[in-house]
């Protein structure tokens, strides 16, 4: 089945250790999303790739890096992790929008990695 | 400043019974809206969406309906089942920005027996 997986499941790091999250999907998505998560609140955008092109979100700190070696893999860089960035994080992947089609396509997401920084 | 808002974090509902999870939106310019559903230990998936032009979607047991007015829309589950027990999330996106949406904190539904 076509699908988004995200590796690790569960990730404990420690203060200031930095710490990579993977995502790789046999969608053939253009677009890959990074998502971050914490108890009882909305899924926040840090920044999605379409195809090479990287977007960032304004308020996406600088802790947090990208990288999209190719269609299937991207990766969550967290250079320096604080406790405040303990969260669940999510990987999605999704078509570009089509012209004439809904400007929003479905996003599939991964089950997401729980990271806890001590 | 959350633009989409689903103000109750939970909702119980007997088996059988309908359940009305509810969203409403601040920004005008939202006109394309979604519904994921998540169970524990998995990602959010797609369940169903409503563009603007529309009020009403169905599929299956569950419609989604959309006023404009009151930037308020809602899914309905008819009949609820407990396999429908999931957090459901509310997302809004706007076609004259960008065509990534705005996700609410989520609705955790719980459907009894």
């Amino acid at each position: 089945d076509a699908m988004v997986i995200q590796n690790p499941r569960y990730q404990v790091t420690q203060f200031g250790k930095p710490v990579t999250l993977s995502c790789s999907q046999t969608l053939n998505h253009n677009v890959m999303y990074w998502y971050q998560q914490k108890s009882s609140q909305a899924p926040k955008l840090l920044f999605h790739y379409y195809d090479k092109d990287f977007n960032n979100e304004a308020d996406t700190p600088d802790n947090f890096q990208s990288r999209r070696p190719n269609t299937s893999f991207c990766f969550l860089d967290i250079r320096s992790p604080g406790l405040g960035d303990t969260a669940m994080y999510l990987c999605a992947t999704s078509r570009a929008p089509l012209a004439g089609g809904p400007h929003t396509d479905t996003q599939y997401f991964g089950p997401g990695t729980r990271l806890t920084v001590l | 400043d959350q633009q989409v808002k689903q103000n109750s974090p939970s909702l119980s509902v007997q088996e059988g019974r309908i359940s009305i999870l509810n969203c409403d939106y601040t920004n005008s310019m939202f006109d394309y809206f979604l519904w994921y559903k998540k169970y524990p230990a998995e990602g959010p998936t797609f369940l169903i969406s409503i563009s603007s032009i529309k009020d009403k979607n169905e599929d299956g047991r569950f419609t989604v309906f959309l006023n404009k007015s009151a930037k308020h829309l809602s899914l309905h589950i008819v009949p609820s089942q407990p396999g429908d027990s999931a957090v459901y999330f509310c997302a809004a996106s706007a076609s004259g920005g960008s065509y990534i949406p705005t996700f609410g904190r989520g609705t955790s539904l719980i459907v009894h027996p």
